[in-house]
């Protein structure tokens, strides 16, 4: 089954500063990638979805961005953040045919 | 576009008794339900999944019914444990197209 490796867990920065959130993922090939951003006692908000490699949808404009360079790794990327990209921010992958969608542990990202 | 949504935000049970979370979702062509469960500060972990050929499923402790008719999808736990405490999301695709979640259920077990 799928692995997902996704970091750091905690993530404090200061408004302004640049940001890079890395995911891998293993035991699959060609997988579909996710970025979803959790807000305190909120649902997941799906943010970037990726069917391939230097394929990226955007579901919200926001101050985000995502990339895709390699098959299995996603990254989600701000040049300037807000104090409003504070949250919980979630990796996930599926594969072909509706199978079920694993998650990365998340990262906790604090905007001070 | 499909929509998946919980019919209550928070639920309390004493623990030992039965738990059910309800879901509903929008889009008759949604072919493949998960829940998931996602403790404190974790990533959401797989519970139970349901295909839509089918009405019922059960796993340990848990059983996820779908009422296709009326587009609507419950999770329940039986003798609900302190363990159990955490948010419940449900999720729907059809096609294997991407999945929506619903805003979660954050159950509370009562000692």
């Amino acid at each position: 089954s799928q692995t997902i490796h996704q970091w750091p867990a905690t993530l404090v920065q200061p408004v302004g500063s640049p940001l890079s959130l890395e995911c891998t993922v293993e035991g699959t090939s060609n997988p579909n990638l996710y970025w979803y951003r959790q807000a305190a006692g909120r649902g997941l908000q799906l943010l970037f979805y990726s069917v391939g490699i230097g394929q990226i949808s955007s579901e919200v404009p926001q101050n985000l961005s995502a990339s895709r360079p390699q098959d299995r790794q996603f990254i989600l990327s701000s040049k300037k953040l807000l104090l409003s990209d504070s949250g919980f921010y979630l990796c996930a992958c599926d594969g072909t045919g509706a199978s079920r969608a694993f998650f990365g542990q998340g990262t906790r990202l604090t905007v001070v | 576009g499909e929509s998946v949504g919980l019919h209550l935000p928070t639920l309390s049970v004493q623990e030992g008794d039965n738990s059910i979370i309800n879901c509903a979702y929008s889009n008759s062509a949604s072919d493949y339900f998960i829940w998931y469960k996602q403790e404190s500060g974790k990533g959401p972990q797989f519970i139970i999944d349901i295909r839509s050929n089918m009405d019922k499923r059960q796993g340990q402790r848990v059983t996820v019914l779908l009422n296709k008719t009326v587009k609507h999808l419950s999770l329940q736990i039986a003798a609900t444990q302190p363990g159990d405490s955490a948010v419940y999301f449900c999720a729907g695709t059809s096609f294997g197209n991407q999945f929506y979640f619903g805003t979660g259920t954050s159950l509370t077990v009562i000692p």
